[in-house]
């Protein structure tokens, strides 16, 4: 099957620094990525559609300038949190779609900001 | 807005036992997936039904799309502890986007 991979698994960051995901899809080339946020034992929350050349499409509520994605290439989107504050203490999934719109999700990011 | 209700939210049970997982809706997918995701993992793809009427089977799982495209369910036989997790599933309406249900948290005692 399609392989996800993110990095890093966990990080723990102070208040105001910036962080960033990656995610990478190691077998197929995804021109569609997406990043989801969730919280426990809830389901998954899409922030933002990311397409490969183009600029990220945000879900409403999402702060495009506080979650700051980049797809520079179909194996590859990042995602920053920037000036990271406690309440962006999450778990971030980053999904990949075939051409056949079925999606492959990465292990997930455990962020926590102190 | 697309929403796709699923049931139950929780689901406790013992070993050995067989249940269900509901997913409807009231608008027409083209596919919908099943996902399964354990604590601190990323939900893995259990299967994708795309035909209304659709019966699928993964070893004790069988998976349903019914006829109108609009609801699903999956049932396990005979569950096990390691069938234990966060289940759920997603409609695709034929754009990238997935509609996911809120998820059924199984848990499976010994």
């Amino acid at each position: 099957g399609a392989v996800v991979s993110q990095h890093p698994s966990r990080v723990i960051c102070k208040s105001g620094t910036s962080v960033k995901i990656e995610c990478r899809s190691l077998d197929f080339q995804a021109t569609t990525m997406f990043w989801y946020r969730q919280f426990p034992k809830q389901s998954l929350m899409l922030m933002a559609t990311s397409n490969e050349g183009s600029k990220a499409t945000y879900e409403q509520g999402v702060e495009k300038d506080k979650f700051l994605i980049n797809h520079a290439s179909l194996t590859l989107s990042t995602l920053t949190v920037t000036s990271a504050h406690p309440e962006d203490s999450s778990f971030y999934i980053c999904s990949a779609s075939t051409t056949n719109h079925e999606q492959f999700f990465g292990p997930g990011t455990r962020l926590t900001v102190l | 807005t697309q929403l796709l209700e699923q049931s139950p939210q929780f689901l406790s049970i013992q070993e050995g036992e067989n249940l269900t997982v509901y997913c409807n809706s009231s608008s027409v997918f083209s596919s919908l997936q099943w996902y399964r995701q354990e604590p601190g993992e990323g939900p893995v793809l259990l299967v994708t039904v795309v035909t209304g009427g659709e019966v699928k089977k993964l070893k004790r799982l069988t998976f349903q799309f019914g006829d109108a495209r609009k609801d699903s369910s999956l049932h396990i036989t005979a569950a096990q502890p390691g069938d234990t997790g966060l289940y759920l599933c997603a409609g695709n309406s034929g754009y990238s986007t997935l509609t996911f249900g809120k998820g059924t948290m199984l848990l499976v005692s010994p």
